[in-house]
């Protein structure tokens, strides 16, 4: 199985900063690297797949990069409601597999 | 407005069984894969099963197989996840969510369903 691995595991921020998540992949998943977002007590949101595809609804404030092994997810002017934890998943090779997730907090 | 709700969830004893339902709504279910993800408490995510659409093609981690059956019923809009020989280890909010393929994103999930696996 591909072992996804996310840095760091916490952060903490202050509204209006500039947030960058990291997602490392132990081989290649191509652009297949899709990011989620989970608030305290409801189920995950799809926020981005296929690396930089933003999902319906999404801000644009949101942003997604990388390919190969290396990703990231940034927050270009955090907001209140971004505090949360972030899930990246790899769905280019079976079975898909998930990221231990970076919980940004507010500082 | 696309609506996914699971319901099933509940205490049960190691070696137990259990059926968890998700009923969708707001979509034309039966174009959708549907998968199962499960989140311990205070964890991570983890795939479990999913099923096309038309309920022929089934896909488990090795952690379930053998154990969980997953299976639709497209007339009624319905997925569900039989879940037999339970243990301490499946316990876990178990989501149900769309995909557009077979190995994709997560689309749409539902709200989760608790299931506690102690004796």
């Amino acid at each position: 199985d591909i072992q996804m691995t996310q840095s760091p595991s916490s952060l903490s921020a202050s509204v209006g900063d500039r947030v960058t998540l990291t997602c490392r992949a132990s081989q290649s998943v191509s652009y297949y690297l899709n990011w989620y977002q989970q608030r305290p007590g409801k189920a995950p949101k799809l926020l981005i797949s296929d690396t930089s595809r933003l999902q319906s609804g999404v801000p644009s404030r949101f942003g997604g990069s990388g390919s190969g092994t290396d990703f990231t997810l940034t927050i270009s002017s955090l907001q209140p409601e971004d505090f949360a934890t972030y899930f990246c998943q790899q769905s280019s090779s079976f079975p898909s597999t998930f990221g231990q997730g970076t919980k940004v907090e507010v500082k | 407005e696309v609506q996914l709700l699971e319901s099933g969830g509940a205490l049960v004893q190691p070696g137990g069984s259990l059926r968890l339902s998700c009923g969708a709504s707001g979509f034309t279910f039966s174009t959708y894969v549907m998968s199962w993800v499960r989140q311990a408490p205070g964890k991570g995510l983890e795939w479990v099963s999913t099923i096309g659409g038309s309920g022929f093609n089934t896909y488990y981690a090795d952690s379930v197989k053998g154990r969980f059956t997953i299976s639709r019923d497209n007339s009624e809009n319905t997925v569900y996840l039989q879940m037999n020989s339970l243990r301490a280890e499946d316990t876990a909010v178990y989501y149900c969510a769309t995909r557009v393929s077979v190995e994709g994103s997560f689309d749409m999930w539902g709200q989760g369903t608790m299931v506690t696996v102690s004796s």
